[in-house]
């Protein structure tokens, strides 16, 4: 079946300092979904992107997605405290039944 | 305009019980999915519903596990004779279908934490 993967696991890094977390489909995706959960929170809906080479921007946050639909990256500009949480990927095969396949998210902890 | 409703936030349950877990979607969704999440761990799908009908259960296990989304009412995930390794996070998302899902993603619930002694 599908499998989407993401490094790293975790990411210690200052405040300021720039966050980029990747993830990779085993198979081409019809569309790829980002997701933040605060800790000991439920996942909250930040963006998705459709098509190939795709890049949108939210503030500080910037997506991408792969030219090939396979991969994609969240980068995060000069981190806050408030950006502490776990980033997931999900994405969706287009097979029709629309379930996301998530990654199993990249952990920010940010040191003051 | 509540968003996606789930209770018991905490369930605890001694082994061999059974486990239900509800969810009420947002207004005018009509797509209803559930997650697992283990500590450290992403999401895992279970199940994917639309009023009384299942669409997709390939992720949920085939003994013990079962969903239903009725006409009336909320979703349930029922677990019966629970096991210590049913302990999780249970999280059920709705969308508004496949078409308008792609553009507000899902919207998720606080979820149940569930507790198998």
């Amino acid at each position: 079946g599908q499998q989407v993967m993401q490094i790293p696991q975790y990411q210690h890094v200052q405040e300021g300092e720039d966050f980029t977390t990747y993830c990779n489909s085993s198979t081409t995706l019809s569309n790829i979904q980002w997701y933040k959960q605060r800790p000991g929170g439920h996942p909250v809906f930040l963006i998705q992107l459709v098509k190939s080479g795709e890049v949108k921007k939210q503030k500080r946050l910037t997506f991408q997605f792969g030219e090939a639909k396979k991969n994609s990256s969240l980068h995060i500009t000069a981190t806050q405290t408030t950006d502490v949480g776990t980033y997931f990927c999900a994405g969706n095969s287009g097979g029709g039944a629309d379930g996301l396949t998530f990654g199993k998210g990249t952990h920010l902890i940010i040191q003051p | 305009n509540a968003g996606v409703m789930q209770n018991p936030r905490h369930l605890v349950r001694r082994r061999g019980q059974e486990a239900r877990l509800r969810c009420s979607p947002m207004k005018g969704h009509s797509h209803v999915y559930w997650y697992r999440q283990l500590p450290e761990e992403g999401l895992k799908f279970m199940v994917y519903l639309q009023k009384e009908n299942i669409i997709d259960e390939s992720g949920m296990p085939k003994e013990r596990f079962s969903a239903e989304f009725p006409k009336e009412g909320p979703s349930i995930l029922r677990i019966q004779q629970v096991v210590r390794g049913d302990s999780a996070a249970y999280f059920c998302a709705s969308s508004q279908g496949q078409g308008v899902s792609a553009t507000y993603g899902y919207t998720f619930g606080s979820g149940t934490r569930l507790t198998v002694v």
